[in-house]
């Protein structure tokens, strides 16, 4: 079975460091390009930023860019997601999403986000 | 960037009946190289992860119910349930995946029973 498992909640203090993780299995983890996507409560999705991890290679949403980190180790297939100092407005649902690949007529496409982990919230709060 | 925008932000539709939702970009997601237009559809139960419905703005992924289903080109787009299941109750995303790296999903759309 495809999928996408996360690193349990979190709680922590502002300014606090963490790291979050997001392990894949089921296919070959570095042949797909994973992604973040924040969900602040009762607020809708939006994308952070995407790793290939057979190579590294890192994009972020502008929005934000410089605000966290995105990495991966790929001999263990885990994607991580990274603050080094945390705010309240970090408190969010964080998942990470696999963008699927659709190979047509011989060709390989880019999809959209196939595979969905479970979740990990993250609570900032002093 | 791209921005995405749907409406309307909520609907309640009676179980049986047909649920509409609208989904704008604001440049066409439409592909040159395979004319495909690079929008997918997600479904989030409370509680739940968002799924995957629908790429390529009309092609249900594996195990999505033949009631929904996508349409539109270009810049506008919509999915419809064409008939309301009580487990239909979720909130509806569009994205756009056309942009190289960078993706954009529409604000949401809650669906409710009437």
């Amino acid at each position: 079975e495809v999928q996408l498992v996360q690193s349990g909640a979190e709680v922590k203090k502002p300014g606090e460091s963490l790291k979050i993780s997001c392990k894949g299995s089921g296919y070959s983890f570095t042949s797909y390009w994973i992604g973040w996507v924040r969900q602040m409560p009762g607020k809708g999705l939006e994308w952070m930023g995407i790793i290939y991890p057979g190579d590294s290679d890192t994009r972020y949403s502008p929005s934000f860019q410089g605000q966290v980190t995105i990495s991966a180790d790929k001999s263990i297939s885990t994607a991580y997601l990274q603050w080094s100092s945390l705010k309240a407005s970090d408190t969010a649902m964080y998942y990470c999403v696999r963008r699927g690949a659709l190979l047509w007529f011989g060709e390989l496409f880019p999809q959209a986000f196939d595979i969905w982990g479970q979740g990990t919230m993250v609570t900032v709060s002093s | 960037d791209i921005v995405m925008t749907q409406s309307p932000d909520s609907l309640a539709v009676s179980l049986g009946e047909r649920a509409t939702i609208n989904c704008k970009s604001s440049q066409s997601v439409l592909y040159s190289s395979n004319n495909k237009n690079y929008l997918a559809w997600y479904q989030q139960k409370p509680g739940q992860p968002p799924k995957l419905l629908i790429y390529w703005a009309s092609t249900r992924e594996s195990g999505v119910p033949d009631r929904f289903s996508g349409s539109g080109s270009g810049t506008d787009f919509t999915l419809t349930i064409s008939s309301l299941q009580a487990e239909d109750v979720a909130v509806y995303y569009c994205q756009q995946y056309y942009s190289t790296l960078l993706f954009t999903f529409g604000p949401g759309t809650k669906v409710d029973i009437k």
